[in-house]
């Protein structure tokens, strides 16, 4: 059974400093992870993913997120938010014997303050 | 290129009544999904389609949910007899083949 946590419900940041989400999964075989965004009132976007090769991938809007297999983890990072960076993120695995159906965590609400 | 529409936006029922949503993917997308998304949740998968064929369907409450995509394009979700825990916001997406997935807006409903 894959799952996927992320365990901070809500972060607060100001306006131009870093900020990192956290995605932790439990899947032992070939997996995808995904990062996406959702605005208020808006379906999800795509920021980025990972399959294989370099653990840390780089996304849209100065996003990116580094893989590691050891601690099963797939954190999402930005060096400097802008208030436009406010939304809903959610983290999402897949994986081959799934048939790739993306599964969801519970999302982490960002809040950027000016 | 248009992204995934869908309609309507909003609904609001009372229990028992029913309710159609419809969904237009991005042309040339062989693969459509349709997810609930209860309020401060992730998606949750509920059926999906390779053009009008249904891959999936096994989280789809069978005795009230209904979903159909009769040419390989445009598909319609339907809910026979709403209860309140169907609360949530319906959201279409396609993707061409195991490619990205492209979300629509959702349809945000609310059974009073």
């Amino acid at each position: 059974t894959q799952t996927v946590s992320q365990s901070d419900a809500h972060v607060t940041v100001f306006e131009g400093d870093s900020v990192e989400l956290r995605c932790n999964y439990s899947y032992g075989g070939s997996i995808y992870l995904s990062w996406y965004i959702q605005h208020h009132g808006h379906g999800l976007q795509f920021l980025l993913k990972y399959y294989s090769g370099n653990p840390v991938v780089q996304g849209v809007n100065g996003f990116e997120a580094e893989f590691s297999k050891s601690d099963s983890s797939f954190h999402l990072r930005k060096a400097s938010v802008h208030w436009s960076d406010s939304a809903v993120y959610f983290c999402a695995v897949s994986a081959s014997s799934g048939s790739w159906q993306l599964i969801f965590g519970s999302g982490t609400q960002l809040t950027v303050m000016p | 290129e248009a992204g995934v529409t869908q309609s309507p936006r909003y609904a609001v029922l009372q229990e028992g009544q029913a309710v159609s949503f419809w969904c237009d993917p991005i042309s040339g997308h062989d693969t459509l999904y349709w997810y609930q998304q209860p309020r401060d949740q992730g998606p949750q998968l509920l059926v999906y389609f390779r053009d009008e064929a249904v891959i999936d369907n096994s989280q789809l409450p069978s005795d009230r949910f209904s979903a159909v995509r009769p040419k390989g394009t445009n598909s319609t979700l339907k809910i026979q007899s709403a209860k309140q825990g169907d609360t949530a916001t319906y959201l279409c997406a396609s993707s061409l083949r195991w490619g990205e997935q492209y979300f629509g807006p959702g349809t945000r409903l609310t059974v009073l």
